[in-house]
């Protein structure tokens, strides 16, 4: 079985501009969070959705948004890009949102801004 | 506020001896703990969980045991081996929530 797939696998934007980060989550999962990793800093959460509904979200601002589709797949979008948003984006997907199900992490997007 | 710690942010061990890797929780709430593993350039790994309902939970070489009055975590490699280097997470996360908490991960590296 695949595994959660991301793509591009690195980025380099210039600050104003935007970017779309994409995951394929494992066949059949139908949650799909996404995660924030910065160098000397914990993931942290910025949303989740299930069946193409936002369940949770973080404490990010407005700039960042995502959506799902109907085949659980699922994109990240950052706007007007700031320095301090360079980090690993991390997708994850899991059988179903809560119910204890573990995180299935793809290898993540690394967005540079310069 | 961080509600989830680990507080030791690297751990070096020899080869065949145990690793203890620590986390501590604010939140009593949290009824659901995780364990991930994570190399670098790949994304982090299942590793082990425990249900606040438990107080140990055997994988292997692998145990995580939960202190629910301490509100404290710990994850138990024995024998640690090379292989084993890589940062550990631990999460914690809410039964009817899908959003899990993470800390800041720790450091493990296992010398020959």
């Amino acid at each position: 079985k695949a595994g959660v797939t991301q793509t591009p696998r690195y980025l380099i934007k210039t600050r104003g501009q935007q970017v779309t980060l994409s995951c394929s989550p494992i066949s059949g999962h139908r949650s799909v969070s996404w995660y924030q990793q910065t160098p000397g800093q914990g993931l942290q959460f910025l949303f989740e959705y299930f069946s193409e509904t936002q369940r949770n979200k973080g404490n990010f601002p407005g700039r960042f948004s995502g959506r799902q589709f109907s085949n659980s797949r699922s994109e990240m979008n950052v706007s007007t890009l700031e320095l301090g948003d360079s980090a690993l984006y991390l997708c994850a997907s899991s059988l179903e949102t809560g119910y204890n199900s573990p995180l299935h992490f793809g290898n993540g997007t690394r967005l540079t801004v310069t | 506020d961080q509600q989830v710690k680990q507080n030791s942010p690297s751990l070096s061990v020899q080869e065949g001896r145990i690793s203890i890797l620590n986390c501590d929780y604010t939140n009593s709430m949290f009824d659901y703990f995780l364990w991930y593993k994570k190399y670098p350039a790949e994304g982090p790994t299942f590793l082990i969980s425990i249900s606040s309902i438990k107080d140990k939970n055997e994988d292997g070489r692998f145990t995580v045991f939960l202190n629910k009055s301490a509100k404290h975590l710990s994850l138990h490699i024995v024998p640690s081996q090379p292989g084993d280097s890589a940062v550990y997470f631990c999460a914690a996360s809410f039964t009817n929530a899908g959003k899990s908490t993470f800390g800041d991960g720790t450091t493990l590296t296992v010398k020959p």
